[in-house]
């Protein structure tokens, strides 16, 4: 079983779609975040949520909505995808919001053509 | 200034060469110290991670945080072909806020 889970894997979509990425762990962890990765594979923080309370909100445009459901589940809604919004997402999590994020998911690769 | 600063790379070794791979930063506030491995097109992994200062050993990786200086390394002895990857140190303090280096890209030659 895999402890985080994403889908899909690869998302290629137009610029001005909307698009949803979904995270999924089974590891009963109280926190989940969003990462983007860029091109230059630097990895920076989007969101958190800790038990289903959003606890950390970068400066990312507000066309990025997470919603999160419940504590194990933690998905990523983007409206009007611009091309600089192409790059890897990452799904992550941690026990609680001050340990180290223990599992991060495989990617979602986005690619706005 | 970046708040966690890390050579990319590239580091090529010789196969059971001993890495060094290092990372400072400038937020005194920091006390989580944390090393991930990615394979290209993978996740991240947590190989070790280290509270406050010290040393901490698992393996053939060692891990070592020195606040005083700001610094922290990962040693990776024998090293091996499949050792192969990008290493991001990253860091957590109060704010519950990681930061991440910008990852070294190491490449183990049999």
């Amino acid at each position: 079983d895999t402890a985080v889970s994403q889908t899909p894997k690869y998302l290629v979509t137009q610029m001005g779609n909307d698009k949803s990425i979904k995270c999924e762990q089974n590891l009963g962890h109280d926190t989940m975040y969003w990462y983007k990765q860029d091109s230059k594979k630097f990895l920076k923080i989007m969101f958190s949520y800790n038990n289903k309370e959003l606890i950390i909100n970068e400066t990312v445009p507000n066309r990025f909505s997470p919603k999160s459901p419940d504590k194990a589940h933690l998905n990523l809604h983007i409206n009007s995808l611009e091309l600089g919004d192409s790059a890897v997402y990452f799904c992550a999590s941690s026990i609680q919001q001050g340990n180290t994020e223990a599992f991060f998911g495989q990617g979602t690769r986005l690619t706005v053509v | 200034q970046k708040e966690v600063e890390q050579d990319p790379g590239p580091l090529s070794v010789p196969e059971g060469a001993i890495v060094s791979l290092n990372c400072t930063y400038s937020n005194s506030a920091f006390q989580y110290f944390m090393w991930y491995r990615q394979y290209s097109r993978k996740g991240p992994e947590l190989l070790m991670y280290t509270y406050s200062s010290g040393n901490k050993e698992d393996g053939r990786f060692t891990a070592q945080v020195d606040k005083s200086s700001k610094y922290i390394s990962l040693f990776i002895r024998d090293s091996q072909p499949s050792d192969s990857a990008t290493y991001l140190c990253a860091m957590k303090g109060g704010g519950f806020k990681t930061i991440f280096g910008a990852g070294t890209r190491l490449f183990v030659k049999a």
